[in-house]
């Protein structure tokens, strides 16, 4: 069936990095542009980053540019974030999307379990 | 940046009855295509979220039709024509006009 797997969050100090995966499975990947989205402790989703389905092209919130790099390998069906200088405000659960329907870069259609990232000293 | 602004943001709901949630956005969400990009999702307790509506008023794939989504420009409303117990958690308004997409800050639903 279609399924997004998430991993490689952990626990992290403040200014370190770490690097999480989206193994993607039951359709053509290299078909659907992808999204991260995460959700902090108690609150409300936030929109983290855009690639596209060639991955030529992406788009990040304001308060990650910079520091987060989204990538993807349409052979091995993963999608990737990479996670520099990492705050105490990116504490939160990632969630991984695909954007499922061609007509919007929205309709976030299918969804990973999530992977909680915690930055703490 | 857009701001999605939703309300109420706690709905005690009875079964059976009719419920509705209401999103504004604080520029159009209108586009020069002719659609409104504006989505809905449900965060069920304790699971992903899940996707209701997009472009304004289109359910998603396996959403039931008590679900409806109204509205264009900066005014839209979800519907749920006859709540059901599976329905608490919490819904979200989220614009896809252009990148840099922002969520509303969630409406919770529960059964009173």
């Amino acid at each position: 069936q279609v399924q997004l797997v998430e991993s490689g969050g952990g626990v992290v100090q403040p200014g370190g990095s770490l690097r999480l995966s989206c193994v993607a499975s039951g359709f053509t990947f290299r078909g659907y542009g992808m999204h991260w989205v995460r959700q902090a402790p108690g609150k409300g989703l936030e929109w983290v980053a855009l690639i596209w389905h060639h991955g030529n092209k992406e788009d990040y919130a304001d308060s990650v540019k910079g520091r987060f790099t989204i990538s993807r390998d349409n052979f091995k069906n993963t999608l990737s974030l990479q996670m520099n200088s990492l705050r105490v405000e990116d504490t939160a659960v990632y969630y991984c999307a695909r954007v499922g329907y061609g007509a919007t870069l929205g309709g976030m259609d299918v969804w990973g379990q999530g992977t909680t990232v915690t930055v703490s000293s | 940046d857009i701001v999605m602004t939703q309300s109420p943001l706690s709905l005690p709901v009875t079964p059976g009855e009719p419920a509705s949630i209401s999103c504004r956005s604080s520029q159009s969400l209108l586009h020069s295509d002719g659609k409104n990009y504006l989505e809905w999702y449900l965060q069920k307790p304790g699971q992903s979220p899940q996707l209701l509506i997009y472009l304004g008023s289109n359910r998603a794939s396996g959403v039931p039709d008590r679900f409806s989504g109204s509205g264009a420009g900066t005014d839209f409303t979800l519907k749920i024509s006859r709540v059901e117990a599976e329905d608490v958690g919490v819904y979200y308004c989220m614009h896809a006009l252009q990148t840099s997409f922002t969520f509303g800050p969630g409406t919770k639903v529960d059964i009173k």
